[in-house]
């Protein structure tokens, strides 16, 4: 597609449920970013793809979360067992070139809002 | 604290006026980036300064860049109420490989 599509738009979960964040990036574009944004606040990284593997997960806040990249396209980020402080907006980015080209304009999705109750 | 960091936190303006946003860093950099957030939704980027240079322009916008003092500055001229928005600036430190690392932002507001 011409832009980084993400989805759901908007998720409501109950606490202790598992949730799938999906992310469609740029065509061709190699690398594939997620952030969390919590209300008022910055980005947060968690997780960089390079290809389909992730030389950066240093972000991700506990083992309750993981993502995976498959195809050197599609993301999916998964949030098992979901608490309260988990909501969140989780924004998902994409670059063309490899890791060490940072010059290149990151293009993100409009991003999908996690709420759990 | 953390690479990145915005000041003021919040700023309002009247339209026509200029807005100034500053962002302060820790690290050596690669290059620094101004993004544009609406609504809490997807960023879009405006402008990317490399550490080799020291003033950027895009229509509007002026990007300098002090790697001397880590620090950055945004200005948008004659703003409009269409600017009102979150203003990040992230940067590409030299270790971090790909990695952009945000601050928390600066609200600006253009009142008509």
């Amino acid at each position: 597609g011409a832009g980084v599509s993400q989805s759901p738009s908007n998720k409501v979960t109950e606490k202790g449920k598992d949730v799938e964040l999906r992310c469609d990036p740029i065509s061709g574009h190699t690398a594939l970013y997620w952030y969390r944004q919590s209300l008022g606040q910055g980005l947060e990284f968690l997780i960089y793809f390079q290809g389909n593997s992730a030389p950066d997960k240093s972000g991700l806040p506990s083992d309750r979360f993981s993502a995976e990249r498959t195809g050197g396209s599609v993301s999916t980020l998964t949030i098992q067992r979901t608490q309260q402080e988990d909501s969140a907006v989780y924004l998902c980015a994409s670059r063309l070139g490899t890791w060490d080209d940072s010059g290149n304009t990151i293009y993100f999705g409009e991003g999908s809002w996690l709420t759990v109750v | 604290s953390q690479q990145g960091e915005e000041d003021p936190q919040a700023l309002s303006i009247q339209e026509g006026e200029n807005a100034t946003m500053n962002c302060s860093y820790k690290t050596s950099i690669n290059n620094l980036q101004w993004y544009r957030q609406n609504s809490g939704r997807g960023l879009v980027h405006l402008i990317l300064i490399r550490s080799n240079e020291r003033e950027k322009h895009s229509g509007r916008l002026r990007v300098t860049l002090d790697t001397s003092k880590k620090s950055s500055s945004l200005l948008i001229t004659a703003s409009r109420a269409a600017d009102t928005a979150s203003y990040f600036c992230a940067t590409a430190p030299k270790t971090s490989g790909s990695r952009l690392t945000f601050g928390e932002g600066t609200q600006l507001t253009v009142n008509p």
